[in-house]
């Protein structure tokens, strides 16, 4: 258990259309990252954020854009769904004091048909 | 651009085979190197951190190596056991001052009775 929990853990979407997924971190992670892994690849880079600004970003598109809240919750946004965007999304959080211990979560499994 | 390439994709041996995963990065410089690990379906589990002026880490029956200058690293296991299947990612942080971790593909490793 790492402590960090996302939801929802599976979603089933049509193309075209907007989902929202959300992290929740332990206490005190105030930088919270999000990786999308495609089937049989490694974890992509979406983006960072610290202290609920956008710090870091991947090579992904402004379709996908993020929140993070003052609770250490966060969100990821994906407006203009394709069926490419099919994948298990990873949030990822630390501490200010230990940056490098990132501690993930479940995963959502989004599925765009 | 870095690049994180992980040899074999997959690794099928009998329970109580020590073993070795190899991982190879294009860009030496990295802040840090992570191996984790990754149930189906489910969020990443880190083993073992290194960082970029270690040599190795050990925790139990693993032990991961880093040659930074030759870009590879190498996690060994030890007497591997059933409880050991699961994919295996390797995973390099860059000295840009935020936590994207750059990922190879993994190697799935299965260890039967």
């Amino acid at each position: 258990e790492t402590g960090v929990t996302q939801s929802p853990t599976h979603l089933i979407k049509t193309r075209g259309q907007q989902v929202t997924l959300r992290c929740s971190s332990q206490s005190g992670h105030n930088t919270v990252s999000w990786y999308q892994q495609a089937l049989g690849q490694g974890p992509q880079f979406i983006f960072q954020y610290y202290r609920e600004e956008e710090n870091g970003r991947g090579n992904f598109p402004p379709r996908f854009s993020g929140l993070q809240f003052p609770n250490y919750s966060s969100e990821l946004n994906v407006n203009a769904l394709e069926l490419d965007d099919s994948a298990l999304y990873l949030c990822a959080s630390s501490l200010p004091q230990s940056p490098d211990e990132q501690f993930f979560g479940p995963g959502t499994r989004l599925t765009v048909l | 651009k870095q690049e994180v390439t992980q040899i074999p994709a997959a690794l099928s041996v009998p329970e109580g085979e020590n073993l070795v995963l190899n991982c190879s990065f294009t860009d030496s410089a990295i802040y840090n190197l992570q191996w984790f690990r990754q149930d189906p379906g489910k969020g990443l589990t880190s083993l073992l951190l290194i960082q970029s002026s270690q040599r190795e880490q050990t925790s139990g029956r693993l032990n991961a190596s880093l040659d930074k200058s030759s870009g590879r690293s190498t996690l060994y296991i030890a007497a591997s056991q059933p409880g050991d299947s699961a994919t295996y990612l390797c995973a390099v942080k860059g000295n840009t001052g935020f936590q994207k971790l750059v990922f190879g593909t993994g190697t799935r490793l299965l260890v039967s009775p």
